[in-house]
C-alpha cells in the first residue's frame, strides 16, 4: 500500500502568490515523522520543513508552514510569497518508528514571473 | 562543515558491467542511506547502513549491494547493470534513527547504462 500520496504531478502559481501542495499519509504508527524536501534540477535534496505526529502546533520555517490534519492523515505544504527561485520538486516523506523514510512521488512547482 | 559528498557526479557504463558510487557521510552522522531515482519517478529506497552493519535493504534483487567502512563512508556497487538501473542515485546520512532525524542528502550519482 502507498505510504504517501501526492496526488499533483504539477503546479504553477504566480510568484508572490501562496500555493498549496498537497500531501496525504498512510501509517498505523503513533509516532512518526512528516517531512518536506525541495529537488532542484541540480538534484540534491534540500530539507524544508519537519513535523512530528505528537506536535500540536502547525511546523513553520521562514516562508514554508505545514498544514498539519493528523486526522485526515495530511500533511500540506503552504509556499507563501512564491519567488522564481522556488521553482523545483518537491517531496513529502514520512519516517516510521521502525525507520523507514517513504516518499511521495513529488509535485513539480512553476512559479511564473 | 562539510555535507554529504558522493562521487562520481556522472557514471557511463554499458551492460553487464558493475558500477560502484561513494559517499561520505557528514560528519558524526553513523547511518547512511541509499535510494535510487529512475526519471520522472519518486525515491525507491535501496539500502540503510549503520554502525558498519545492513540495516535494512528495499525491494531490489541483490545484484544492488554495498558496505559501510569504519569511517562512516559506503559504496553502493550494482552488477549486472541493465538498461532500467539507469537513474539518479542519492545517498543521505543522518545523525540517530529517531523519527524527528532529518535525512541531509547528497547531490547524487547520475548513472547511465547504455
Amino acid at each position: 500500500a502507498q505510504k504517501i500520496t501526492q496526488t499533483q504531478p504539477g503546479m504553477f502559481v504566480q510568484e508572490k502568490e501562496a500555493v498549496t501542495l498537497d500531501c496525504t499519509y498512510d501509517t498505523s504508527d503513533q509516532s512518526y515523522g512528516l517531512f518536506w524536501y525541495k529537488q532542484p534540477s541540480s538534484g540534491e535534496m534540500i530539507f524544508l520543513i519537519y513535523q512530528g505526529s505528537y506536535d500540536e502546533q502547525n511546523a513553520t520555517e521562514g516562508r514554508y508552514s505545514l498544514n498539519f490534519q493528523k486526522a485526515r492523515k495530511s500533511a500540506n505544504l503552504v509556499i507563501s510569497a512564491s519567488q522564481l527561485g522556488d521553482s523545483a520538486m518537491y517531496f513529502c516523506a514520512m519516517r516510521d518508528g521502525a525507520n523507514n523514510l517513504f516518499f511521495g512521488t513529488g509535485t513539480r512547482l512553476t512559479v511564473i514571473p | 562543515e562539510a555535507g554529504v559528498t558522493q562521487s562520481p557526479t556522472h557514471l557511463i557504463k554499458t551492460r553487464g558491467q558493475q558500477a560502484t558510487l561513494r559517499c561520505s557521510p557528514i560528519s558524526g552522522h553513523t547511518s547512511v542511506y541509499w535510494y535510487q531515482q529512475a526519471l520522472g519517478l519518486g525515491l525507491q529506497f535501496l539500502l540503510w547502513y549503520d554502525e558498519g552493519e545492513e540495516r535494512n535493504r528495499g525491494n531490489f534483487p541483490p545484484r544492488f549491494s554495498g558496505r559501510q567502512f569504519p569511517n562512516y563512508s559506503s559504496e553502493l556497487n550494482v552488477n549486472a547493470l541493465e538498461l532500467e538501473d539507469s537513474a539518479l542515485y542519492l545517498c543521505a546520512s543522518s545523525l540517530g534513527e529517531a523519527s524527528n532525524e532529518k535525512l541531509f542528502f547528497g547531490s547524487g550519482t547520475q548513472l547511465s547504462v547504455l
